[in-house]
C-alpha cells in the first residue's frame, strides 16, 4: 500500500491559464474523490468516480472544471481559465466504496493564482 | 440529509491534560462516522472509525471516540495531550459510502 499520490504538490499560475492535477489512488480502490479545501475550512466535495464512471458532481464544479478517470486507475482534474477564487488545496481520496470503509487522502495540490 | 457540526472551532489544552473535541451529526440512516487529523500542508489521516460495531472506538495515537445515538454525538477524546497532537481535526459522516460530509474542523493547540 503506497498510499494516494498527488502531483504536483504546488502549482502557481497566472489568472486565465489552464492547470491539470493528477491523482494516483491506492491500487485496489475503486472509488476516487476530489475535494477542494480553502483556508480554515473543511474539504468540500467536488466529484467522485466508481472505476472510470463519474457518478456525481457537486454544483461547485463549474463548467471550467473537468475530471477524468479514463482507465479506472489514476484521475486528472483540469481547471480552465483559472480565476482568483480557484486558489485552494485540491485533495484526492480513494476508498473501497462500502459504507464502513474510510477514505484515504493524498497530500493535496496547492493551487495559487497570481 | 446528513451533516456534521463540530461545536468548537478552536480548542487549547496544556500538554499532558485531556483532550475533548466535540462532534454532533445528523443522519437519516445508521451512519458511519470518522475522525481525521490534518497537519499543515498535508492530507487528512484517519484516526478512527465507527461502523455500527462497538460504540467505543479506539484509534491511533491514543485517541478514542464514543458513539452516542441518543445524543447524536461522536466526541473525540485523548487522556493526555502531546505536543505532536496540535493539528486540525475533522469529524466526518457517511451512510452509503458514496459521499462523505465533513465538519468545519477543530483546531487543537497544545501548550507546553
Amino acid at each position: 500500500d503506497t498510499g494516494v499520490s498527488q502531483n504536483p504538490r504546488h502549482k502557481i499560475t497566472k489568472r486565465g491559464q489552464n492547470v491539470t492535477f493528477r491523482c494516483d489512488p491506492i491500487s485496489e480502490h475503486n472509488r476516487l474523490y476530489w475535494y477542494r479545501q480553502t483556508l480554515g475550512q473543511g474539504p468540500e466535495f467536488l466529484t467522485y468516480f466508481q472505476n472510470e464512471a463519474q457518478l456525481e458532481k457537486s454544483r461547485l464544479l463549474s463548467d471550467r472544471f473537468s475530471a477524468e478517470r479514463p482507465k479506472g486507475s489514476f484521475s486528472t482534474l483540469e481547471i480552465q481559465r483559472t480565476e482568483q477564487g480557484d486558489s485552494a488545496m485540491y485533495l484526492c481520496a480513494s476508498s473501497l466504496g462500502t459504507p464502513d470503509q474510510p477514505q484515504h487522502f493524498g497530500d493535496g495540490t496547492r493551487l495559487s493564482i497570481l | 440529509a446528513q451533516s456534521v457540526t463540530q461545536l468548537d472551532s478552536h480548542v487549547s489544552v496544556s500538554e499532558g491534560t485531556p483532550v475533548l473535541l466535540r462532534c454532533n451529526y445528523s443522519s437519516s440512516y445508521s451512519p458511519s462516522l470518522f475522525w481525521y487529523v490534518q497537519h499543515p500542508n498535508k492530507g487528512l489521516q484517519l484516526l478512527l472509525k465507527y461502523t455500527s460495531a462497538a460504540t467505543l472506538v479506539k484509534g491511533i495515537n491514543g485517541f478514542e471516540a464514543e458513539f452516542k445515538k441518543s445524543e447524536t454525538s461522536f466526541h473525540l477524546t485523548k487522556p493526555s495531550a502531546h505536543m505532536s497532537d496540535a493539528a486540525e481535526y475533522f469529524c466526518v459522516v457517511s451512510n452509503t459510502g458514496n459521499q462523505f460530509y465533513f465538519g468545519t474542523g477543530t483546531s487543537l493547540t497544545v501548550i507546553p
